[in-house]
């Protein structure tokens, strides 16, 4: 059982590229969430969703795009890179949206965007 | 939306003393309050939670208290020690129609001296 993995570890991009960091879980959870976590900020939902084929958005959406095809796994896609998106990402995901259920995160994705 | 506010942003005591981190909630609709560890380079780690219907839990050296009416709970970690050093975020659950998203304070760093 690996839980929640991320792919890459690191990247970097230059300014107008696009990518797509990659979220899988092996626990068969509903819900899945991605976070951008910044200096002083802490961690900020950017897009999140509650089952395949349903996604909306978190916070700060602006710049990114999700799907959900399958339960197991949560892409995210910059679409045109800006420094501001320079950030560490955190997949999230949890077996239901009550409080009954622990959300366990991702190893992070730590991307700069010069 | 909920808004979580986290004090101190920074704290630093010496082994064996006790720290107290603070947060405040906007939503009186939440229910549900999780406190993260993350170490240097790491993922979040849930460490302890309580829900809206208790007023304290505690595990070991730590714990945590709930004030629904001042909206705010706390987090207390007694007997301080070097590995205790990490940034601590807390965090609230709207009940209800929330779809699960969890709305996190900024953050505290706690450093630990030997």
């Amino acid at each position: 059982n690996a839980g929640v993995t991320q792919t890459p570890k690191f990247q970097v991009l230059k300014t107008g590229q696009s990518m797509t960091l990659q979220c899988a879980q092996d626990m068969n959870h509903e819900y899945m969430s991605w976070y951008r976590q910044d200096p002083g900020m802490g961690l900020r939902l950017i897009h999140y969703s509650v089952g395949a084929g349903i996604t909306d958005q978190g916070e700060v959406p602006n710049g990114y795009n999700v799907s959900r095809s399958t339960t197991e796994d949560f892409p995210l896609r910059l679409l045109s890179a800006a420094p501001s998106q320079t950030s560490v990402y955190f997949c999230a995901s949890r077996q239901g949206q009550g409080a009954a259920y622990e959300q366990y995160f991702g190893p992070g994705t730590r991307l700069t965007v010069t | 939306g909920e808004n979580v506010e986290q004090h101190p942003s920074t704290l630093s005591v010496q082994e064996g003393d006790s720290a107290v981190i603070k947060c405040t909630y906007s939503d009186s609709a939440s229910n549900y309050f999780p406190w993260y560890k993350q170490e240097l380079g790491k993922r979040p780690q849930l460490i302890i939670d309580i829900r809206s219907n208790v007023g304290e839990k505690k595990d070991q050296r730590i714990a945590v208290t709930l004030n629904k009416t001042a909206k705010h709970f706390s987090l207390h970690i007694t007997e301080t020690q070097p590995e205790d050093s990490a940034v601590y975020f807390c965090a609230a659950l709207r009940g209800g129609t929330s779809y699960g998203k969890l709305t996190f304070g900024q953050g505290t760093i706690l450093t630990v001296h030997p």
